[in-house]
């Protein structure tokens, strides 16, 4: 299967730490790449790779996988993190590029 | 610092090609692929397919039938043309980077993205 599965909502209190996964079997031979997208804006790289960070991302967001399943996790979650969170991969033929369908985060 | 900026009309009507360019400022657009993707009103994010510097192109599947990805690397562009669109092929599009981060092939990501332009197909 190509697809990547999110659930689409979660929430997280204020400085609570909250786990976003992706499932898919792709995942098994890519790392997923993780991308934070607030309204009006264009999609932001958040992580890539096994964990990592670009510059000006902060150290609060981390990822991880297993198996099948990549997380991306929130550790002390700002009111600012509130946004549309995508997953994407290769597919497992390597030659196409899959999104999941994007998880709503609210920080209450 | 890279920077994309997608140009291209905002009305397209049913039937018609929808023909969008993306220009790449700040960096070479060799040795990348580069991406188109859109986003439909209240749905994610949608990859339509992308392009090696030298050429080499993938489509999605469902939407290849339809879709054509090219490069100029005289210009610094990338285009895209989507022909025979719907309703359903209102969006807002991006184009991106998508850089390989891992020797090896195994993490993609698409680092810098254009601010995105929306597209509205009706008559």
């Amino acid at each position: 299967s190509s697809e990547l599965t999110q659930d689409p909502a979660v929430s997280v209190a204020l400085g609570q730490t909250v786990r976003i996964t992706c499932q898919g079997d792709s995942l098994r031979r890519y790392h997923a790449s993780w991308y934070q997208r607030k309204p009006g804006q264009a999609p932001v790289l958040v992580i890539y790779g096994k964990n990592n960070r670009p510059s000006g991302i902060p150290d609060r967001f981390s990822g991880s996988t297993s198996g099948n399943t990549a997380s991306l996790t929130i550790t002390g979650a700002q009111a600012e993190d509130e946004a549309d969170y995508y997953c994407n991969s290769r597919d497992s033929s390597g030659n196409h590029v899959v999104f999941g369908r994007g998880t709503k985060l609210t920080v209450l | 610092q890279v920077q994309l900026q997608e140009s291209g009309p905002g009305l397209v009507k049913p039937s018609e090609t929808l023909s969008l360019t993306c220009t790449v400022s700040g960096g070479s657009i060799s040795n990348y692929y580069w991406s188109w993707i859109r986003q439909p009103p209240g749905k994610g994010l949608e990859w339509i397919g992308n392009i090696y510097y030298s050429g080499s192109t993938n489509y999605s599947p469902s939407l290849k039938s339809r879709v054509t990805i090219s490069v100029d690397t005289s210009k610094n562009q990338f285009s895209l043309k989507l022909s025979s669109v719907t309703a359903a092929d209102t969006a807002v599009y991006y184009c991106a980077r998508e850089v390989v981060f891992c020797s090896g092939g195994s993490c993609y990501g698409m680092d810098v993205w254009g601010q995105g332009t929306t597209v509205t197909v009706s008559s």
